[in-house]
């Protein structure tokens, strides 16, 4: 596609739910990141696939957060039993490669809130 | 390890005054640094990149930076500021093939 989509753009979910948010990076990009920004926080760091290289999980705030990414391609971010701190937006970004100095391009993000 | 710290989450500026956004990084390897706006209710976009060679770079809508290794600080500047330009900017770096690490963003405000 032309650019990173994200979906759902606004999600609304019941504390103790399990979510899934996807991610299609823009095709032919091998890097793909998570990010998640909440109010106040800036950018925070989740995971980030290049390749077929294991990932880089070392954002990931608990084991209640996990990602994978088929066929080098579209990516789910799943967060199981939601609290209401995972409220935030989940910003999904993908580059040509990870390589130095590539330009990572943003998705507009998904919304979460959790009641 | 990477890092990057942006001095002041909130800067006012005058309209028609000079923007300065502070970004100072840490790296092990030689950096790639980068400026992404976020407009209000968009997505985070490109405003500018370090690589190599100049160490000025000139990006969109009149902004610039400065790679300056002996301070190691990419400002962000701009020599007259316009209602548009209120965002939120986010200064960011990456080295070798290590993942792209983020400030904490300074919202802008511009006063009329």
């Amino acid at each position: 596609g032309a650019g990173v989509s994200q979906s759902p753009s606004n999600k609304v979910t019941e504390k103790g739910k399990d979510v899934e948010l996807r991610c299609d990076p823009i095709s032919g990009h091998t890097a793909l990141y998570w990010y998640r920004q909440s109010l106040g926080q800036g950018l925070e760091f989740l995971i980030y696939f290049q390749g077929n290289s294991a990932p880089d999980k070392s954002g990931l705030p608990s084991d209640r957060f996990s990602a994978e990414r088929t066929g080098g391609s579209v990516s789910t971010l799943t967060i199981q039993r939601t609290q209401q701190e995972d409220s935030a937006v989940y910003l999904c970004a993908s580059s040509l490669e990870g390589g130095p100095g590539n330009t990572i391009y943003f998705g507009e993000g998904s919304w979460l809130t959790v009641v | 390890a990477q890092s990057v710290t942006q001095l002041g989450s909130h800067v006012s500026v005058s309209e028609g005054a000079l923007v300065l956004l502070r970004c100072n990084y840490s790296s092990s390897v030689p950096p790639y640094l980068f400026w992404y706006v976020q407009y209000p209710n968009q997505g985070l976009q490109l405003l500018l990149k370090y690589t190599t060679g100049a160490t000025l770079v000139k990006g969109i809508n009149g902004f610039e930076a400065e790679f300056k290794k002996s301070e190691t600080s990419f400002h962000l500047t701009k020599p007259s500021a316009h209602m548009s330009d209120a965002a939120e900017y986010f200064c960011a770096v990456s080295g070798g093939y290590q993942k792209v690490t983020f400030g904490i963003g300074t919202k802008l405000q511009v006063i009329p």
